[in-house]
């Protein structure tokens, strides 16, 4: 199966400093990304949808000057939490797509676990 | 209006038997794919099953088998001879045709006894 790696796996950092988290797609090119979050007992929420070489595409409610996303290759996308507050402590989570078809199955990376402190 | 229905917050099973998962969706598209996802307690999402609104067959991957009826908008999930290994959340969720975002449940908590 397709395998898509996140790094960090667990970010501890102070309120007010930025934090990068990448996803990167290790055996298929990744035409779409995704970047979900996740709070305890809850299901996924989407942020952004991201296409390489072009804008993410923010969910309605999601600061887009706040979550920056760069997409800048087909295995590789970024999420960058800007100026992180406790309340954007959470399970960050993206996946990975390599074509559009009805079938086509999302791949996860293994989640982001950020505490701000 | 709630696109994907799973009702069981929670399912407490005895390993070796099987278990359904209920999920229902709702939808105007006549193109759509539903999945099934595991997430364990590291938080890792596992894909599991897919079915797609024209499989005139129910999908079956090992273990794991895809009980659809069309006309109930049903896909619930079948677990054959439970492990303790499948304690997990489990999501189902839906792409229309005319979106290609997933659609998520809410999920339904199982744990399996020994």
């Amino acid at each position: 199966g397709a395998v898509v790696s996140q790094h960090p796996s667990w970010v501890i950092c102070k309120s007010g400093t930025s934090v990068k988290i990448e996803c990167r797609s290790l055996d298929f090119q990744a035409t779409t990304m995704f970047w979900y979050r996740q709070f305890p007992k809850q299901s996924l929420m989407l942020m952004a949808t991201s296409n390489e070489g072009s804008k993410a595409t923010y969910e309605q409610g999601v600061e887009k000057d706040k979550f920056l996303i760069n997409h800048a290759s087909l295995t590789l996308s970024t999420l960058t939490v800007t100026s992180a507050h406790p309340e954007d402590s959470s399970f960050y989570i993206c996946s990975a797509i390599s074509g559009s078809g009805i079938g086509e199955t999302q791949y996860f990376g293994p989640g982001t676990r950020l505490l701000v402190l | 209006a709630q696109k994907i229905t799973q009702t069981q917050p929670g399912m407490f099973v005895q390993e070796k038997e099987a278990v359904t998962l209920d999920c229902t969706y709702d939808t105007s598209d006549p193109s759509y794919g539903l999945f099934w996802y595991k997430q364990p307690s590291s938080g890792e999402m596992i894909f599991l099953i897919y079915q797609g609104s024209y499989d005139q067959q129910n999908a079956t991957e090992g273990r794991y088998s895809l009980n659809f009826q069309k006309a109930r908008k049903s896909a619930n999930l079948v677990i054959s001879a439970s492990q303790l290994g499948d304690s997990a959340m489990y999501f189902c969720a839906m792409r229309e045709d005319s979106n290609y975002q997933l659609i998520w449940g809410a999920g339904t908590k199982l744990i399996i006894k020994p």
